[in-house]
This record gives structure tokens, sequence and C-alpha cells, in this order.
């Protein structure tokens, strides 16, 4: 079945660096989603992704399609303590209903 | 925006018993809601798509015996563990969408049951 990994599991950055989470799904999608959950929340969904070769922004997150649909990415820029939490994609294989959450990336920013 | 609660938010129950697990669409209907099982620092795992008056499509793998769903109206969703164990011990998160626009899905904040 499908299958949608992310890399890496986890990461501990300062206050100010970069983050970039990558998500690998085994088949084409038809879109790409990214959820947050913040530590003991629920997923909280950022955005979606459906063109090849998408990127879109909110504020210092950019987010990316691969121009094969098979990949995405979510990097932020200068992170903040805010940030912490757990980012999930999810994506939804092409004739198939169900969504795939990936592995999920956790983020833990010292201040 | 769409809003999604789910009830309780925490419940301890006794080996054997039954729990119920509400979920609700507070200000839109839904037609479809999916109920989710998380165990600590991993990922969803989708148990069943819940389908507004017919019976809820499990995926493979989840007893549809033990973990009995009802989709009476469009706001309401129920997830009913049966005969509870330890093992079932993990964090229950139904989510909903809303009809016609993009398959976004929108979570309740979840229920994270205890067997004892």
């Amino acid at each position: 079945g499908q299958q949608v990994m992310q890399i890496p599991q986890y990461q501990h950055v300062q206050e100010g660096e970069d983050f970039t989470t990558y998500c690998n799904s085994s088949t084409t999608l038809s879109n790409i989603q990214w959820y947050k959950q913040r530590p003991g929340g629920h997923p909280v969904f950022l955005i979606q992704l459906v063109k090849s070769g998408e990127v879109k922004k909110q504020k210092r997150l950019t987010f990316q399609f691969g121009e094969a649909k098979k990949n995405s990415s979510l990097h932020i820029t200068a992170t903040q303590t805010t940030d912490v939490g757990t980012y999930f994609c999810a994506g939804r294989g092409t004739g198939f209903q169900k969504l795939v959450f990936g592995t999920g990336t956790r983020l833990l920013v010292s201040p | 925006g769409a809003v999604v609660s789910q009830h309780p938010s925490r419940v301890i129950c006794k080996s054997g018993t039954s729990v119920k697990i509400e979920c609700r669409s507070l200000d839109f209907q839904a037609t479809t809601m999916f109920w989710y099982r998380q165990f600590p620092k991993q990922s969803l795992m989708l148990m069943a798509t819940s389908n507004e008056g017919s019976k809820a499509t499990y995926e493979q793998g989840v007893e549809k015996d033990k973990f009995l769903i009802n989709h009476a109206s469009l706001t309401l969703s129920t997830l009913t563990v049966t005969s509870a164990h330890p093992e079932d011990s993990s964090f229950y998160i139904c989510s909903a969408s809303i009809p016609g626009s993009t398959d976004t899905q929108y979570f309740g904040p979840g229920t994270r049951l205890t067997v004892l």
C-alpha cells in the first residue's frame, strides 16, 4: 500500500536557525497536505499543494511539491519557540480516497 | 472556520468495559468523518471512514466488531470501543471535511483513552 515517509524523525534547533522536513511517497500523489500538531494537541491544517512543482509561502514557512508529485518539503526560516511541534505531511494518491499521513518530524526549538 | 469537537477529552476505564467517543461538527454538516488512532510519538493511523446513513468503511486490520462506528446524523459520529483492553489505550482523533470544498480535514481535539 501507499507509504509516506518523513525525514528527519526529530530535529532540535536553536531559535533563529532554519529547519526543513522532507516527505516522500511511495506512489504519485494527487495532492499533499501539511499539518502541525503541538505537544498534547491535535493536528491543525497548514496548507495543501496540488500542482507539480508548486511552491507556497506562509510567512516564515515555505512549502514545495515535487515535480514528480511524489515528494514535498516544508522549510521554516528563522525558527521560533512557537514552531515547536510535530509536522506531518499527508498525501492522497491518485484514484484513492484515503489520506495517508507521513511518519512526522518532531521539531524542538531552544531559546 | 470549521470546528470539530470530541467528547470526552480523556477517559479511564476498566478492562472489559465499553467506551463511547463522540465526534461533532459544530458549524458545518459532515457527510463523511474519519477516525484515527495515534500512539505516543507516532503518526496518525486511519481506522475507518464514517459515512452518514450507511456502514463505516474500515481499514485493513481494524476489527469492526471491536470498534463500532455510528454516523447517525450529519453532525455526529460515534466510536465505541467494545470490551476494551489495555492495548486499546491510545489517542483517538476524529476529523471531518467540509462537503464540496477542498479536502482539508478538520480535526477534533482528540480523546485519550486509558484502559486499566
